[in-house]
This record gives C-alpha cells, sequence and structure tokens, in this order.
C-alpha cells in the first residue's frame, strides 16, 4: 500500500509571502498526484492534478511539481482566502486505491 | 456544469446498515466513476470505493467486507451502503467524481457532503 505523508503538520505564514507545503509517497506514483484545498464547512477542492496541472479557475499563485515521489504545492503570495487545510491525493492502479496525505493546515502567522 | 448533492439519514444505530445516494445533475454519468469518501470531524479524507457508470466496482480493502454500491444512471444516481456501523463510521460522507486522463486521476467535482452519526 502506498502511504502519502505532508508535511508540516501545520505551517504559520504571513499574507503576501510564499507558503511551500511537501508530500511524500512511500513508492513511486509517477505524476498522478492531486492536490485539494479545504476550507471548516467546505468540501475539498481540487487545485492541482497530474503533479503540475492547475485546476480551471484556480490562481497561477498555486503551483505544484515533481515526480516520483517528492511533492510540492506552492503558494507565492499568501491571500487571506488561502489560510486552509491542503491535501495531496495519489491514486494506484493495481488493485486500485485511492490515498490522502493527512493534510497541512495553513495558518495566518 | 456537474453538481453532485448527497442524500441520506444523518443517525444510523450500531450494527445497523448506513445508505446514503448522491444526485448527480448538469451532466451524464455515463463513462465516469463515481467515488465516495469520508472524513470523521478533524481527521482526514478516506476514500470507501468507486462505482462504474456500468456498475463495476472497487473498494477499499479495508471496508471492502462491509460496502456495496451501485448506480442508476437512469436516475442520474448512485448508492452506499456500509453495513454493521460502529462509532468508528461516524464522518461526513462526500461523493465526487472521479476523473482520468493521461495515467492520472482526481476527483472533480465533490458534492456537499453530509454528517452521518452512529449513535444508540
Amino acid at each position: 500500500e502506498i502511504v502519502m505523508t505532508q508535511s508540516p503538520t501545520s505551517l504559520s505564514v504571513s499574507p503576501g509571502d510564499r507558503a511551500t507545503l511537501s508530500c511524500r509517497a512511500s513508492q513511486s506514483v509517477n505524476t498522478n498526484l492531486a492536490w485539494y484545498q479545504q476550507k471548516p464547512g467546505q468540501s475539498p477542492r481540487l487545485l492541482i492534478y497530474g503533479a503540475s496541472t492547475r485546476a480551471p479557475g484556480i490562481p497561477a499563485r498555486f503551483s505544484g511539481s515533481g515526480s516520483g515521489t517528492e511533492f510540492t504545492l506552492t503558494i507565492s503570495s499568501l491571500q487571506s482566502e488561502d489560510f486552509a487545510v491542503y491535501y495531496c491525493q495519489q491514486y494506484n492502479n493495481w488493485p486500485p486505491k485511492y490515498t490522502f496525505g493527512q493534510g497541512t493546515k495553513l495558518e495566518i502567522k | 456544469q456537474v453538481q453532485l448533492q448527497e442524500s441520506g439519514p444523518g443517525l444510523v444505530k450500531p450494527s445497523e446498515t448506513l445508505s446514503l445516494t448522491c444526485t448527480v445533475s448538469g451532466g451524464s454519468m455515463s463513462s465516469y466513476y463515481w467515488s465516495w469518501i469520508r472524513q470523521p470531524a478533524g481527521k482526514g479524507l478516506e476514500w470507501i470505493g468507486r462505482i462504474y457508470s456500468g456498475g463495476s466496482t472497487n473498494y477499499n480493502p479495508s471496508l471492502k467486507s462491509r460496502v456495496t454500491m451501485s448506480v442508476d444512471t437512469s436516475k442520474n444516481h448512485f448508492s452506499l451502503k456500509l453495513s454493521s456501523v460502529t462509532a468508528a463510521d461516524t464522518a461526513i460522507y462526500y461523493c465526487a467524481r472521479e476523473v482520468a486522463e493521461a495515467s492520472d486521476n482526481w476527483f472533480d467535482p465533490w458534492g456537499q457532503g453530509t454528517l452521518v452519526t452512529v449513535s444508540s
């Protein structure tokens, strides 16, 4: 089973600063990695798929990178609406199974 | 655009069966996988399983013995049954559409989620 580990668990950043969130897979997932943003009381929102492709409507300040086992979500200039929990997600072809990281909570400093 | 809406009882007794339905609007269910994902309060996301529009299923091995999914494309909905529930099954349950392109897979969109509490 592929285990996804996100770091840090929480991150305090000032508005306007850059935030870098990490996600590590226990074995290679190639680029089959997505990122989601979840705000309190809301369902997760797709940000990035294929490790680096922004979903439609997602601002350019969000970028994803990586392949294999190491992935990064970067938010270049934090806005107030970006403070949320972020999850990474991978898909394993066989047996078919999705797993999520445990999440990184991005807090206002 | 496609929208998903979960529905079902918000309270289920221990040892009974949790039953939820996800209604899909704004698009066709054909040629997609449709998933259930849950989230205990304050915790992370767990994939429960998925069903293809044609009816084939894949379940999370950790829940496989208790999960049954079905689909009715004529009514634009799919369903989840989770048997023998315990307090550990208390969570927000989301339905979501799986998108697959060029060997990559992700969920979009998601339903708003429905809280199911297991309690006597």
